[in-house]
């Protein structure tokens, strides 16, 4: 019962590098988020998926990028990080419902700071 | 375009009195709606949810939340606070299938809930 896995745990950056947050399902969900969330700021939407190839941008997706190669893969990618994507970062999954998405199931977290 | 508020940023009571936390949403269709807890450090954890069935849903850990169309509220409710509530709580809503945004989750800003012994 895996569910959401996403990796690594905790990062800590320079400004100017880059890196991957995993995230993998295993409940074949069409459906795929990336969150990042600051205090006291709720969960911003950095971008989603409904399907393998298909990726849509949320709130706040500069400094990002996704892709979806696979049903259970969905990547995040941060190219030149910056301070302010110091911030937990969350992956979850859902699928359909009658009335759109089902409830989502969300991995543990990424906590990442940049320095 | 879907969008959720939640009135209340943080929400004080004290034990075993009710708790009432606010969440108000904008849909030109009927979403989905859902209610998450989360405990300081901690992951999401879903509360509960309305999809199409009763309007008045019940949830884990004594919580409930009633769908109100006429209102476009979904409050969440517990008739006696326990010091273990004490989280952040988030109301989401989801875009229906055939809007634009279909299968996008939206995040209200949380209301903090303490609960005083």
């Amino acid at each position: 019962n895996a569910g959401v896995t996403q990796t690594p745990k905790f990062r800590i950056l320079k400004i100017g590098q880059s890196m991957t947050l995993q995230c993998t399902q295993d409940m074949n969900h069409n459906y795929m988020y990336w969150y990042r969330q600051d205090p006291g700021m709720g969960l911003k939407l950095i971008y989603y998926s409904v399907g393998a190839g298909i990726t849509d941008k949320g709130e706040v997706p500069n400094g990002y990028n996704v892709s979806r190669s696979t049903t259970e893969d969905f990547p995040l990618r941060l190219e030149l990080a910056a301070p302010s994507q110091t911030s937990v970062y969350f992956c979850a999954s859902s699928t359909n419902g009658d009335r759109g998405s089902t409830e989502a199931f969300f991995g543990q977290g990424t906590r990442l700071t940049v320095v | 375009a879907q969008s959720v508020t939640q009135l209340d940023s943080h929400v004080s009571v004290s034990e075993g009195t009710p708790v009432l936390l606010r969440c108000n949403y904008s849909s030109s269709y009927s979403p989905s709606l859902f209610w998450y807890v989360q405990h300081p450090n901690k992951g999401l954890q879903l509360l509960l949810k309305y999809t199409s069935a009763a309007t008045l849903v019940k949830g884990i850990n004594g919580f409930e939340a009633e769908f109100k169309k006429s209102e476009t509220s979904f409050h969440l409710t517990k008739p006696s606070a326990h010091m273990s509530d004490a989280a952040e709580y988030f109301c989401v809503v989801s875009s229906p299938h055939g809007s634009s945004n279909t299968g996008k989750l939206i995040f209200g800003q949380g209301t903090t809930l303490q609960v005083k012994p």
